[in-house]
């Protein structure tokens, strides 16, 4: 099957530094990716979507100033968390799709963002 | 707007005994329907998937799911648990007929314990 590749897969920060998540699909075009933040216990709450060289589009209630999203290409995406505080810790998981035919989405590993 | 029900928090059974993890679903149109399961710490992995055609799907590492559409249902099953099972499951759905079709909505999850 399709891989997506998430980097780092854990990660430390200090308040108020920006944290870069990489998502990359390694053998599969990924027209659209997702970003997912899960808490402790809880199901996946999409963040935003992105489709490869347009902006994301953010779910209700999600600041899009302090979660960036670029998606650049079509093997790459980039969440940013800006300005990290405590409460942004989560562990993060993206996902990609290969688009108009989408019946399938591959995960990354995730990423586990520690803020302190 | 699509949604998926996971009545189950936990659900325990005995290494060797059959498994079920309940999910039904809510979406206007034709549904697309997902299991994934979760290891702690990790991503998401892909079991199967319900697009059309027969109602039984067969997935990976022996899992088999039903498609009951006058439920609304798409149980997960297992004929025989191993102590590796244990993990997190997660059902999801996604509809290509609305907008923003492509996006997965998941359930809370269902935490799945094979006691040995």
């Amino acid at each position: 099957g399709a891989v997506v590749s998430q980097h780092p897969s854990r990660v430390i920060c200090k308040s108020g530094t920006s944290v870069k998540i990489e998502c990359r699909s390694l053998d599969f075009q990924a027209t659209t990716m997702f970003w997912y933040r899960q808490f402790p216990k809880q199901s996946l709450m999409l963040m935003a979507t992105s489709n490869e060289g347009s902006k994301a589009t953010y779910e209700q209630g999600v600041e899009k100033d302090k979660f960036l999203i670029n998606h650049a290409s079509l093997t790459l995406s980039t969440l940013t968390v800006t300005s990290a505080h405590p409460e942004d810790s989560s562990f993060y998981i993206c996902s990609a799709s290969q688009g108009a035919s989408y019946t399938e989405a591959f995960f990354g590993q995730g990423t586990r963002l520690t803020v302190v | 707007a699509q949604s998926v029900a996971q009545p189950e928090d936990q659900v325990n059974v005995a290494e060797g005994n059959p498994l079920t993890v309940k999910c039904t679903y809510s979406v206007s149109g034709n549904p697309y329907l997902f299991w994934y399961v979760q290891y702690p710490n990790r991503g998401l992995q892909f079991l199967l998937k319900y697009i059309t055609g027969d109602n039984l799907v067969k997935g990976s590492y022996g899992f088999e799911a039903e498609f009951n559409k006058s439920q609304t249902s798409f149980h997960l099953k297992k004929p025989s648990a191993l102590v590796s099972d244990s993990a997190l499951y997660f059902c999801a759905v996604s509809s290509p007929s609305g907008a923003g079709s492509y996006q997965l909505t998941f359930g809370k999850g269902t935490k799945l314990s094979v006691i040995p």
